[in-house]
């Protein structure tokens, strides 16, 4: 059962527009969130994240939305660069930092910025 | 690079063998995990480290799988046996705060 989920695979836009991943949850017990950004053989790289008690957060070109009651959360980019090219993961805990239980992730999202 | 670290980051080896990874975690952090990551998925947790202390057990890491953090410094996972399902990354993260941040991952092939 998948308690966090990405439920677009593939995301396409254009260079200077704003790109929009979506991310739903499960398990109501989960209160922090956080989204990472890879890239091919690396590992994930910490973005944005956001505390059950807030419903945005902002840093730089990112930032993150959270609608507690819809179980839903996004992350948003403007303007999209080229660079922002990657795989993008929603992850979920019931305890800052992931506790004992680590951190639950979606399947991801590959977002390509077009030229 | 204060960076976690791993190695190796490729290790190619056949079904029955034994492997062990090794994690360098960044030195102040005090929680270590380790991840599995197969393609197509996010990463999925294994166990939890608070020091030396191996707190949490995944359902996923069965009775092949065996890690340690020796002194609450680095750390290593060893796979006896390996398994062709055994294919995957596998990534080391630490934490002293809110956020983990990741190795680059040791990405494992079976034969």
């Amino acid at each position: 059962d998948q308690q966090v989920k990405q439920n677009s695979p593939s995301l396409s836009v254009q260079e200077g527009r704003i790109s929009i991943l979506n991310c739903d949850y499960t398990n109501s017990m989960f209160d922090y969130f956080l989204w990472y950004k890879k890239y091919p053989a690396e590992g994930p790289t910490f973005l944005i994240s956001i505390s059950s008690i807030k419903d945005k957060n902002e840093d730089g070109r990112f930032t993150v939305f959270l609608n507690k009651s819809a179980k839903h959360l996004s992350l948003h980019i403007v303007p999209s660069q080229p660079g922002d090219s990657a795989v993008y993961f929603c992850a979920a805990s019931s305890l800052l930092g992931g506790g004992a239980d680590g951190l639950t992730f979606g399947k991801g999202t590959h977002l390509i910025i077009q030229p | 690079d204060t960076g976690v670290s791993q190695d190796p980051r490729h290790k190619i080896t056949k079904r029955g063998q034994n492997v062990t990874f090794r994690c360098d975690p960044i030195s102040e952090h005090n929680r270590l995990y380790w991840y599995r990551q197969t393609l197509g998925q996010g990463p999925e947790f294994l166990t939890y480290f608070q020091n030396e202390a191996q707190l949490e057990k995944s359902r996923l890491l069965s009775d092949r799988f065996s890690a340690e953090r020796p002194k609450g410094s680095f750390s290593t996972l060893e796979i006896q046996r390996t398994e062709q399902g055994d294919s995957a990354m596998y990534l080391c993260a630490t934490g002293a705060g809110n956020e983990q941040f990741f190795g680059p991952g040791t990405r494992l092939t079976v034969l």
